[in-house]
């Protein structure tokens, strides 16, 4: 079946340490998105990706990091910079951008 | 820059009775909208968009929304609640200088059976 997967699923992270979330999908999409989810917040975009090897910072880009060297791949790097990582992070691909994402079923990301 | 605003925190209806989330936008431009559930714990599901045509657009598991380009709203309807329905649900507008969509806050729908 075609998707979008997410992991891992939980994820604890002490102060100081860089972490990668992984995103994969094998929709042939060309486009995929990172956005964090804080509680009564909605979703944010954190990175976002129209193409491979091309990739632009969305409206909380700072302390994160992408890479987008292959199609099926977007991984997301939480690095020591962002001092307040915790939270639920969705990444989504889309054939288009108008048209619907996809969304996985989510890394729940806490600081320890 | 575009933005979508959810006025109601949560909406609370019994099964069986119609539903309505609100949805206002404010885009430069044309308006591309669209509306996503989601389920604890969950990534979220696309239920429909618009992007032109017919002002009432059909979407996923009977649910639909009215544009109203003057009322700058795009508000979700469904004409019978199940209790199933109950979930966060998020508008979202296309940001057209970034080609990513903006989501609203989210309208949590609880149903009473």
């Amino acid at each position: 079946d075609g998707g979008i997967t997410q992991s891992p699923k939980y994820l604890f992270r002490k102060e100081g340490q860089n972490v990668t979330l992984s995103c994969e999908q094998n929709l042939n999409h060309d486009a995929m998105y990172w956005y964090r989810q804080d509680p009564g917040q909605g979703l944010r975009l954190i990175y976002y990706s129209q193409i491979v090897n091309d990739f632009q910072k969305g409206d909380i880009a700072e302390g994160y990091s992408v890479s987008r060297e292959k199609k099926e791949s977007f991984p997301l790097t939480v690095t020591s910079a962002q001092k307040n990582p915790t939270a639920f992070y969705l990444c989504a691909s889309s054939v288009a951008d108008l048209d619907g994402y996809t969304f996985g079923s989510g890394t729940r990301l806490t600081v320890v | 820059a575009q933005s979508v605003a959810q006025p109601e925190d949560q909406v609370n209806v019994a099964e069986g009775n119609p539903l309505t989330v609100k949805c206002t936008y404010s885009v430069s431009g044309n308006p591309y909208l669209f509306w996503y559930v989601q389920y604890p714990n969950r990534g979220l599901q696309f239920l429909l968009k618009y992007i032109t045509g017919d002002n009432l657009v059909k979407g996923s598991y009977g649910f639909e929304a009215e544009f109203n380009k003057s009322q700058t709203s795009f508000h979700l309807k469904k004409p019978s609640a199940l209790v199933s329905d109950s979930a966060l649900y998020f508008c979202a507008v296309r940001d057209t200088g970034r080609r990513a969509l903006t989501f609203g806050s989210g309208t949590r729908l609880q149903v009473q059976p």
